[in-house]
């Protein structure tokens, strides 16, 4: 059975600073990974999808990487900005049940 | 191009009614996906409908049911609604076998 792990739960880093969130998965067995942003109250925001047969994604100051044999993806951001606060969501859209299985996601604040 | 639209935003609802959430996918897309998300439990797999048929289904009990039609566009139901309902009720569309892309949710209260 697929699980999805998210390390740390929460983090607060000043403003400026590059961070690295990590996300680990039990089935290397995966077509892709997404992760997402949410807001509080609100829906969730794609912000990059890796292919199985990438090994990164970058959009702008985030870059997103998979080792698949490892069960490992790594979201980071770059020169963090109070604007990056909000919850980060790891995602296995197809699992080999073929079902969406997703982290407990990554708390960020960032200071000002 | 338009996103995934979810209709109401909001709803006040009082134990032992029932509720129909709409979500209309991105164009092209004919796999839509349903979750509930709790501060207690995250998010969690209702159910995903592809072209119209019920592809896969989360651990809810019979009280929670959906559809889709041939438009792809979904429709999520919870009869008997109990207190524990409350939550937001979050709608994704993908193409089959891709990513996915969410609506801004239905913030659903039971009182």
């Amino acid at each position: 059975k697929q699980e999805v792990t998210q390390i740390p739960a929460a983090l607060s880093v000043p403003e400026g600073e590059n961070l690295v969130l990590n996300c680990s998965f039990t089935d290397s067995a995966i077509y892709n990974l997404q992760w997402f942003r949410q807001d509080p109250g609100k829906g969730l925001t794609s912000l990059l999808l890796i292919q199985s047969s990438q090994r990164e994604q970058t959009s702008g100051r985030l870059n997103a990487s998979l080792d698949k044999s490892s069960g490992r993806s790594t979201l980071y951001i770059a020169a963090s900005q109070p604007g990056d606060s909000a919850t980060y969501l790891c995602a296995l859209p197809r699992g080999r049940d073929d079902k969406i299985i997703f982290g407990k996601g990554t708390r960020l604040h960032i200071l000002p | 191009k338009a996103g995934v639209t979810q209709t109401p935003r909001y709803l006040i609802k009082t134990r032992g009614q029932q509720v129909t959430l709409s979500c209309s996918p991105i164009s092209g897309h004919r796999s839509v996906s349903w979750y509930q998300q709790t501060p207690g439990q995250g998010l969690q797999f209702l159910f995903e409908y592809f072209s119209e048929t019920q592809r896969n289904k989360g651990n809810f009990p019979g009280r929670f049911s959906g559809r889709q039609f041939s438009n792809s566009r979904s429709e999520m139901n919870v009869s008997t609604l109990e207190l524990g309902d409350s939550a937001l009720y979050l709608c994704a569309s993908s193409p089959d076998r891709g990513g996915y892309t969410f609506g801004s949710g239905t913030r659903l209260t039971v009182v």
